[in-house]
């Protein structure tokens, strides 16, 4: 059962528009969101987080909205620019069980920024 | 943020091998995962290492396949066994302050199994 869903695989977007990427989870006790940016055959880079206290955090042109009744975040790039093409994915941290934790990821969408 | 290393980046290995990664985090981390990211697939968790025992794998993840090592706070490695072309993956080290907080990842190391 797939706990964090990112719906759309792929994004394509004009230079200097907004982009919108998307993330539902189903979890009601994931308590802590992040967003990650990753390149082909590197590894994930660490872009913004959410706490569930909060409901919006901004850090430059990202923005991570967190709407805890419709178990839904979305992370917003403006303006967007070439540079941030990459696939980005969603992931929530959750609580394994018997003490253990782990950071749970969606299967990520493909942003392309176009010149 | 916290440093993240590990090696080799990439390797090419014969079928029927073994390969270990090694992964070195700055001391700040407490706690050190590995996961494996398929062509096309999203990022998957192979196991929690665990400092001075065994790691915690999750389901689908066997020891005999992938042991991982944890000897100390800062350094794990994770050792690839009896590859197949399935296993041709890129693993990444990750680490973090503890539950809650953000997770680094290291640069990953890229397994082509021929």
């Amino acid at each position: 059962d797939q706990q964090v869903k990112q719906n759309s695989p792929s994004l394509s977007v004009q230079e200097g528009r907004i982009s919108i990427l998307n993330c539902d989870y189903t979890n009601s006790m994931f308590d802590y969101f992040l967003w990650y940016k990753k390149y082909p055959a590197e590894g994930p880079t660490f872009l913004i987080s959410i706490s569930s206290i909060k409901d919006k955090n901004e850090d430059g042109r990202f923005t991570v909205f967190l709407n805890k009744s419709a178990k839904h975040l979305s992370l917003h790039i403006v303006p967007s620019q070439p540079g941030d093409s990459a696939v980005y994915f969603c992931a929530a941290w959750v609580n394994s069980g018997a003490g253990s934790y782990q950071l749970t990821f969606g299967k990520g969408t493909k942003l392309s920024v176009i010149p | 943020s916290a440093v993240i290393s590990q090696k080799p980046s990439r390797d090419i290995c014969q079928r029927g091998t073994s390969l270990t990664i090694q992964c070195q985090v700055d001391s700040q981390v407490t706690m050190m995962f590995w996961y494996r990211q398929q062509p096309g697939q999203s990022l998957t968790l192979i196991a929690t290492a665990n400092q001075g025992s065994e790691a915690t794998y999750e389901s689908g993840f066997v020891i005999d396949k992938f042991p991982i090592s944890r000897p100390n706070l800062t350094f794990s490695t994770l050792t690839v066994s009896n590859m197949s072309p399935e296993d041709s993956s890129i693993y990444l080290c990750s680490g973090s302050r503890g539950p809650g907080n953000t997770i680094y990842f290291g640069e990953g190391s890229w397994l082509t199994v021929v």
